[in-house]
């Protein structure tokens, strides 16, 4: 069982439709991290959370919006998505940041744009 | 442009051999490096790791090493088990400091064969 857990599994949304994707650790890790991974693809990094707080924004367009409302959770929001945007969004998280502390995915949520 | 790559899309090893796994990187930055397993629909699942400052690491059935001056890894897996087919995926990044993203190869798919 993942540490990490992510929420929904799956979801299929339109273009015009606003959606969240949640991640939830209590490990007290006070990194976290969301991917992005397409089919047959490595995970690329989108964003970083340390301490709360926007850490790293890998110019990801603003039609994804991330938050942090405590050192557990993060979200996704999503809004006006485009076909291709369908991937699957892994979170992760890491004690408190740095390679020399290994980071623990999440199983993703698979994300359909109609 | 890939700072970390996996040139093999997929390796067969019968059970009981070694399975050697390959991974390059480019940027000089990448001071630790991680070795991640993936089943399908789970997230990747850490396996091992190694900072620069070694040029070996063993865990049970894994070992990693670490070439620097050729910026290369390996990651060497005996005796193969049916359990061990998964793809896995090479990543780098920078350990201290603040929270940093990983990158990601584009994975290579072991399949051991009875």
């Amino acid at each position: 069982d993942t540490e990490v857990t992510q929420t929904p599994k799956h979801l299929v949304m339109g273009m015009t439709n606003k959606k969240s994707l949640k991640c939830e650790q209590h490990m007290g890790h006070r990194a976290m991290y969301w991917y992005k991974q397409k089919a047959k693809k490595p995970p690329e990094l989108m964003f970083v959370y340390s301490y709360e707080k926007l850490s790293i924004n890998e110019s990801v367009p603003s039609r994804f919006s991330p938050e942090c409302p405590n050192s557990s959770l993060l979200n996704l929001h999503l809004h006006a998505l485009q076909p291709e945007d369908s991937a699957l969004y892994l979170c992760a998280s890491s004690a408190t940041g740095g390679a020399d502390q290994p980071q623990h995915f999440g199983d993703g949520t698979r994300l359909s744009i109609l | 442009d890939q700072q970390v790559k996996q040139n093999s899309p997929s390796l067969s090893v019968q059970e009981g051999r070694i399975s050697i796994l390959n991974c390059d990187y480019t940027n000089s930055m990448f001071d630790y490096f991680l070795w991640y397993k993936k089943y399908p629909a789970e997230g990747p699942t850490f396996l091992i790791s190694i900072s620069s400052i070694k040029d070996k690491n063993e865990d049970g059935r894994f070992t990693v090493f670490l070439n620097k001056s050729a910026k290369h890894l390996s990651l060497h897996i005996v005796p193969s088990q049916p359990g061990d087919s998964a793809v896995y995926f090479c990543a780098a990044g920078t350990s201290g400091g603040g929270a940093d993203g990983l990158t990601f190869g584009k994975g290579t798919h072991l399949i051991i064969q009875p």
